[in-house]
């Protein structure tokens, strides 16, 4: 069983959706979770943190459910500059960031 | 801020050849990360680096690879011989530190080097 999981998607949905990705972990002591952009042929970028009470920047909420280990990413009134790959991360044993193998984001007009 | 560095952007070598790959962090960041990006994957962790010293290396293939940062700014990752397995992405990153408990480090990525092995 992979440490990070993400369904590759594609999720492809029209502009002004509402989309959500799930992310499962499998160490039960990963105390740090992130998710990353990454649009296509360019480097991952930090999109926002997760923090344990659930958090929201824009459009975009970030939730972790501690006793399921997994997080969720919800992306609101998606926007033609929203197609990418989100990137699951957590923190596995010490140190050490875990990526998932993304999920593909693809918005349509 | 100038961001992390990387070079070359592009590299074409045949199997059994040698390669080598630069990487420069944002000035100021102990934590340096080699990752291996192979199409359709996440990134996978190589080798991380605090400072001058080996934080992990578990996922290395150490016959065949290798990597350095022995001043603890800039850092080489080295491949040889190289295999045809090898061609991905090789993504260097940094942050100001370790990504402990309760720590929140945003890693820095540099725009990569795209390898095929042919």
């Amino acid at each position: 069983r992979k440490e990070v999981e993400q369904d590759p998607g594609p999720f492809n949905v029209p502009e002004g959706a509402t989309v959500a990705f799930n992310c499962t972990y499998s160490n039960s002591a990963s105390q740090s979770f992130f998710w990353y952009r990454q649009d296509c042929r360019k480097e991952p970028k930090l999109l926002m943190s997760v923090y344990s009470s659930g958090n929201e920047d824009g459009r975009f909420t970030a939730q972790l459910n501690r006793a399921s280990q997994y997080i969720s990413l919800l992306i609101r009134d998606s926007k033609l500059s929203d197609s990418a790959t989100y990137l699951c991360v957590a923190t596995g044993g010490t140190y050490k960031y875990i990526f998932g193998t993304g999920t593909r984001l693809k918005v349509l007009a | 801020e100038a961001g992390v560095a990387q070079s070359p952007r592009y590299k074409i070598i045949e199997k059994r050849q040698s390669v080598a790959f630069w990487c420069n962090p944002i000035s100021g960041h102990a934590t340096l990360y080699w990752y291996q990006q192979i199409l359709g994957q996440g990134p996978k962790l190589l080798i991380q680096f605090q400072n001058n010293g080996v934080v992990d290396d578990s996922q290395l293939p150490k016959d065949r690879f290798s990597a350095e940062r022995l001043k603890g700014v800039d850092s080489t990752l080295k491949i040889q011989p190289a295999k045809l397995e090898d061609s991905a992405v090789y993504l260097c990153a940094s942050s100001l530190g370790l990504a402990g408990l309760g720590s929140y480090n945003e890693q820095f990525f540099g725009p990569g080097t795209r390898l095929t092995v042919l």
